[in-house]
């Protein structure tokens, strides 16, 4: 079954970090581009970051820029988000997602998410 | 960067309604532009791609078009499952911003 699982949110306090996780199953994940989106409960979807196969390429919405860097790991086919210097407007629920050349990068798998607050 | 502008952002409609929600990039994004669906508790799941083409399982009522600023998604005859917030979404160069989201509810 293809399946991606996030973990790593939590509660932390404004300036502190966070690293995410998202365990790929199920198919070749250093075939895909992955991505992070975010949604604060009862609001829309925000795109956060992507990366593509192999891990050379990435992009940042700019809120994010500077503070989270986005990365992966082919042989524990798993993806990160490493969230430095949190800020309360982070709190969301982080998607894990993948994409490809064949869906024109839309992103066909989704994960479950993973809550983060940032709370003082 | 790309904005995606979603219209409306609310719509109610009864069962076997034919629906239509557009999107519009405010520059030209070819044809990367996905749709989604998202029912409350529950991650998106992608509709169309390309914007166009449906994506595998999908329901044949669902259907999209446009290219370069404007699209749209088609319900052709709405079902009790569909109810739920619809997101268009560029892929042609990063930020892959989404549109604000159409909350489609029963009339």
């Amino acid at each position: 079954e293809v399946q991606l699982v996030e973990s790593g949110g939590g509660v932390e306090r404004p300036g502190g970090s966070l690293r995410l996780s998202c365990a790929a199953t199920g198919f070749a994940f250093d075939d895909y581009g992955m991505n992070w989106v975010r949604q604060v409960p009862g609001k829309g979807l925000e795109w956060v970051s992507y990366i593509n196969w192999s891990g050379d390429r990435s992009g940042y919405v700019d809120s994010v820029k500077g503070r989270f860097t986005i990365s992966r790991d082919n042989s524990k086919n798993t993806l990160y988000l490493q969230m430095n210097s949190l800020r309360a407007d982070d709190t969301a629920l982080y998607y894990c997602a993948r994409d490809s050349s064949g869906t024109h990068y839309a992103m066909d798998v989704w994960g479950q998410g993973t809550t983060v607050i940032v709370t003082s | 960067d790309i904005q995606m502008t979603q219209s409306p952002s609310s719509l109610s409609a009864s069962v076997g309604d034919r629906v239509t929600i557009t999107c519009r990039a405010s520059q030209s994004i070819g044809n990367f532009l996905g749709w989604y669906q998202q029912k409350p508790g529950k991650a998106p799941k992608l509709l169309i791609y390309a914007a166009s083409t449906l994506q595998s399982g999908g329901p044949s009522r669902f259907s999209g078009s446009g290219s370069g600023t404007d699209f749209t998604l088609t319900i052709s005859s709405l079902q009790p499952d569909d109810f739920a917030t619809y997101y268009c979404q560029h892929s042609n160069s990063p930020p892959f911003t989404f549109g604000q989201g159409t909350r489609l509810e029963m009339k």
